[in-house]
C-alpha cells in the first residue's frame, strides 16, 4: 500500500519571501501522479498543481511549483512570493494510474502555513 | 457551473439516530468517494464507486454505508452514528479512474455525533 509522509506539521514564512513544503511518498509503482491540495480555513480542498510521475519536467502553477525527486520518492512544494492567502493547510497526496482500480488519493496529515504580514 | 454539493453542511446529532449527507456531482464524472478528515490524519476513504450499481470499501469503512443507484448522486448512510465518527466528511468525484485528472471536492460536512 502506497503512504504518504509530510513530517512537519507547521510552517510559517514572511509575506513576499519563499517557502518549502515537504513530501515524501512510498509506492512499488512505477508509474503514479502526485498532488498537492490547499485548504484554506472555508475547508474546501482546492488544487494547487499536480505532477505525473513519468513526465521529468517539474510542475509549475504561477507562484507554484513542486521539485519532483522519483528516485528519493520526494515531492517538495515551493511557493514564491507568498501572499496572505496563501496560509492554509497543505496536504500532498498519491494516486494510482491504473484504470478499474480505485482512484483513491491517498493523503499526507496535512501542514499548516501561515504567512506573517 | 461544474461542482459537487453536499447537504447538509453542518450537523449535529445523538448517538444511534440514523442520518444520511447527500452528495450530488452535474458533471457526469464515473468515479465518486467519501473521504473522512480527522486532525493529525489527514483524508482517509470511506467508500468509493466506480459507476452505478458498483461500490466498495475504501480504508475506514466499519459504520458506513453508501449507495449509487443514479450516477450523479452518491449518499453516505450512517444507520447507528456514535461519537468516534465525528469528523469532516469529503465528497469527491472525478470522470475516471486512471488518470491524472484532478478529484472535484464537495465543500465538506461537518458532522457532531454526541
Amino acid at each position: 500500500a502506497q503512504t504518504v509522509t509530510q513530517s512537519q506539521p507547521e510552517m510559517s514564512v514572511q509575506e513576499a519571501e519563499t517557502v518549502t513544503l515537504s513530501c515524501t511518498y512510498d509506492t512499488s509503482e512505477s508509474d503514479y501522479y502526485l498532488f498537492w491540495y490547499k485548504q484554506p480555513p472555508s475547508r474546501q480542498m482546492i488544487l494547487v498543481i499536480r505532477q505525473e510521475a513519468y513526465k521529468q519536467q517539474n510542475a509549475t502553477e504561477n507562484r507554484f511549483s513542486v521539485n519532483f525527486q522519483k528516485a528519493a520518492k520526494s515531492f517538495s512544494l515551493k511557493i514564491s512570493d507568498s501572499q496572505l492567502g496563501d496560509a492554509a493547510m497543505y496536504f500532498c497526496a498519491y494516486r494510482s494510474p491504473y484504470t478499474g482500480a480505485n482512484s483513491k488519493l491517498t493523503f499526507g496529515k496535512g501542514i499548516t502555513l501561515s504567512v506573517r504580514p | 457551473e461544474a461542482q459537487v454539493t453536499q447537504n447538509p453542511r453542518y450537523l449535529i446529532t445523538v448517538t444511534g439516530k440514523k442520518l444520511t449527507v447527500t452528495c450530488s456531482q452535474n458533471m457526469n464524472h464515473e468515479y465518486m468517494s467519501w473521504y473522512r478528515q480527522d486532525p493529525g490524519l489527514g483524508l482517509r476513504q470511506i467508500y468509493y464507486s466506480m459507476n452505478v450499481e458498483v461500490t466498495d470499501k475504501g480504508d475506514v469503512p466499519e459504520g458506513y454505508k453508501v449507495s449509487r443507484k443514479e450516477k450523479r448522486n452518491f449518499p453516505l448512510i450512517l444507520e447507528s452514528p456514535s461519537p468516534n465518527q465525528t469528523s469532516l466528511y469529503f465528497c469527491a468525484s472525478s470522470p475516471r479512474t486512471g488518470t491524472s485528472y484532478e478529484q472535484y471536492f464537495g465543500p465538506g460536512t461537518r458532522l457532531t455525533v454526541t
